[in-house]
């Protein structure tokens, strides 16, 4: 069974500044992996998807990565703004049933 | 893009009552909609899979006469909660599987914050 887990579970940085946030996976058989954002009260916005085969993608100040051997993902973000202050969630899809498995998401707040 | 409209978004209502919410792919045909719930501060669950034309399959530990799931069309899935308590209070999100899409897996909706007095 599929475990997701994201550290820091919460994290808190002044504005500008650059940082990473850290998603590990147990079973590296993943069809793809997907970074969404979540505001308060709100429904999902996908952010970055990676297909199994790549290793990273970017789109505009978010940077993805994707490291199946050692069960990991990062989401970068660059530049930080206060409009990123929002929970970020990592899933994962493993093709055949469809499912998504979602890990423990990291709450972020940018301090202006 | 694909979106998917939920509906309602917010809802109260009293001890004992049933609540339907629904889940619609506006511009694309889904065969395969998705429900998950959400606890405050905590990640989403997968309850069920809501497949056109058939029965759902539901996650170990989701009760189906609790949550019934009808997927009638392929651009629609409702989510009942019978007899809701104030446990069944939380915030529901459904999600559909496009099938023309290759890559991206599920589109969400904007989701229903259920409150149960």
């Amino acid at each position: 069974k599929q475990e997701v887990t994201q550290i820091p579970a919460a994290l808190s940085v002044p504005e500008g500044e650059n940082l990473v946030l850290n998603c590990s996976f147990t079973d590296s058989a993943i069809y793809n992996l997907q970074w969404f954002r979540q505001d308060p009260g709100k429904g999902l916005t996908s952010l970055l998807l990676i297909q199994s085969s790549q290793r990273e993608q970017t789109s505009g100040r978010l940077n993805a990565s994707l490291d199946k051997s050692s069960g990991r993902s990062t989401l970068y973000i660059a530049a930080s703004q206060p409009g990123d202050s929002a929970t970020y969630l990592c899933a994962f899809f493993s093709g055949g049933n469809e499912k998504l498995t979602f890990g423990t998401g990291t709450r972020l707040t940018i301090i202006p | 893009g694909a979106v998917v409209s939920q509906h309602p978004s917010w809802v109260i209502c009293k001890s004992g009552t049933s609540v339907k919410i629904e889940c619609r792919s506006l511009d694309f045909q889904a065969t395969t909609m998705f429900w998950y719930r959400q606890f405050p501060k905590q990640s989403l669950m997968l309850m069920a899979t809501s497949n056109e034309g058939s029965k759902a399959t539901y996650e170990q530990g989701v009760e189906k006469d609790k949550f019934l799931i009808n997927h009638a069309s392929l651009t629609l899935s409702t989510l009942t909660v019978t007899s809701a308590h104030p446990e069944d209070s939380s915030f529901y999100i459904c999600s559909a599987r496009d099938v023309g899409d290759l890559i991206q897996p599920q589109h969400f909706g904007d989701g229903t914050r259920l409150s149960i007095l």
